[in-house]
């Protein structure tokens, strides 16, 4: 089974308007992190947000938040007021505190139209 | 500057000609990965190592190996490339400790191989 799937493969937006991005996990483990990247056309890997599976808020940095809902195993990443440069591919990542992976999703590729 | 370090950044060779593709990291992490990736399959752990000396194997380890003697390097090594090692490889480093796994980690720019 995948342990972490994004099941948008492309997605578009109008600039200033809010998008989600959906990702789900499948963990057994009590203890885990949640990650979401973005990698821009340019290649590299950037670190957007984290979540932890014990912590009770949604996670939030700047106008990336994160929805965290335990019992559906999901972890939506919402960008709010869309800008041209978020134009990227998005990947959710996990890992399971027992183990020592970390997983990642097959991503979503946004294009955010002006 | 922190950083991850990895060299070449491009590399374009024959089937059966060993290489290594380096990574050095500068933030004193314990934790060191190296990842593929392929289009429609995202990123896929090769190997990754929690400190000097120890390794263990990621979902896609056949035909890759690594060390890891020093804190800062984690050397990927391919014995006999094969064409389906084409891919974008990215090496990337995290402190291993903290709760519920809360560490981010830091990506190097890439490495674009071709295995002819």
């Amino acid at each position: 089974a995948q342990k972490i799937t994004q099941t948008q493969p492309g997605m578009f937006v109008q600039e200033k308007e809010a998008v989600t991005l959906d990702c789900t996990y499948d963990t057994s483990d009590q203890s885990y992190g949640l990650f979401w990247y973005k990698q821009p056309s340019s290649g590299e890997m950037i670190f957007l947000i984290y979540q932890g599976s014990y912590d009770e808020q949604n996670a939030t940095e700047g106008r990336y938040s994160l929805n965290f809902q335990k019992a559906r195993k999901s972890a939506n990443l919402v960008i709010s007021a869309s800008q041209l440069g978020d134009s990227a591919m998005y990947f959710c990542a996990m890992r399971e505190v027992t183990g020592n992976q970390f997983y990642f999703g097959t991503g979503t590729s946004l294009t955010v139209i002006p | 500057e922190a950083q991850v370090t990895q060299n070449p950044r491009y590399l374009i060779t024959v089937t059966g000609k060993k290489l290594t593709v380096t990574c050095s990291q500068n933030m004193n992490h314990e934790y060191m990965s190296w990842y593929r990736q392929d289009p429609g399959l995202g990123l896929r752990q090769i190997y990754y190592s929690m400190n000097v000396e120890v390794t263990d194997k990621g979902d896609v380890p056949e035909g890759y190996k690594v060390s890891r003697k020093e804190k800062r390097n984690f050397p990927l090594i391919l014995e006999s490339p094969s064409p389906n090692q084409t891919s974008l490889y990215f090496c990337a480093s995290s402190l291993f400790r903290g709760p519920s796994g809360n560490q981010p980690q830091h990506f190097g720019d890439g490495t674009r191989l071709s295995i002819l």
